[in-house]
């Protein structure tokens, strides 16, 4: 199947600071990708979905000046967490679709730490 | 809207029982199918799909079928092993368009 990669896989930083999240599609192109957060033992929480050359359009309740994505290329999509605090900590997790597959693959997810 | 509901775990089997895990779906349309798995730390992997009724879906032994008069997709396996631990999740799509939705998961053990 079609690869998906995310990346840093963990990261730790400090409560204020700015993460950025990467997400790579390295054997396909992806006009759109999509942003997930999952608590601890719970489910996945749709945040976003990136467009290819626009504007996110992000599900209700998430503050999108926080939480900026920006899907600048075909293959790559990032998600900043500006202005970190410690109940942002989860694991964030990306996925994109082939084309116009119904199939959706995902990186492998990123846990974030903020202290 | 659309919507997923599976059922509640922990799921704890002995090794080489047989699996079955609950999922309904509530949809405007006719949506594809899919269960992932997630083991811990990790992102989703595929495990299978079916894209319309009556299909079913197989891989590693799993097995689901698309019931569109239940609108069910239960997961099954004759035989569970210590290494199918993991948390599972129903989920369906509209669309290509559309991100996934997915059900809460069901967390499954396996012991020896």
């Amino acid at each position: 199947g079609a690869v998906v990669s995310q990346h840093p896989s963990w990261v730790i930083c400090k409560s204020g600071t700015s993460v950025k999240i990467e997400c790579r599609s390295l054997d396909f192109q992806a006009t759109t990708m999509f942003w997930y957060r999952q608590f601890p033992k719970q489910s996945l929480m749709l945040m976003a979905t990136s467009n290819e050359g626009s504007k996110a359009t992000y599900e209700q309740g998430v503050e999108k000046d926080k939480f900026l994505i920006n899907h600048a290329s075909l293959t790559l999509s990032t998600l900043t967490v500006t202005s970190a605090h410690p109940e942002d900590s989860s694991f964030y997790i990306c996925s994109a679709r082939v084309g116009q597959g119904v199939e959706a693959f995902f990186g492998q997810g990123t846990r974030l730490t903020v202290v | 809207g659309d919507s997923v509901t599976q059922m509640e775990g922990p799921v704890t089997l002995s090794e080489e029982a047989f699996l079955t895990i609950n999922c309904t779906y509530t949809a405007t349309g006719y949506p594809s199918l899919f269960w992932y798995v997630q083991y811990p730390g990790e992102g989703l992997q595929l495990l299978l799909k079916a894209t319309k009724a009556d299909d079913k879906g197989s891989n590693k032994g799993f097995e689901a079928t698309y019931r569109k008069e239940t609108t069910s997709f239960h997961l099954e396996k004759g035989s569970v092993q210590v290494s199918d631990s993991a948390v599972y999740f129903c989920a369906l799509s509209m669309s290509s368009g559309y991100a996934l939705n997915f059900g809460k998961g069901t967390s499954l053990l396996v012991t020896p």
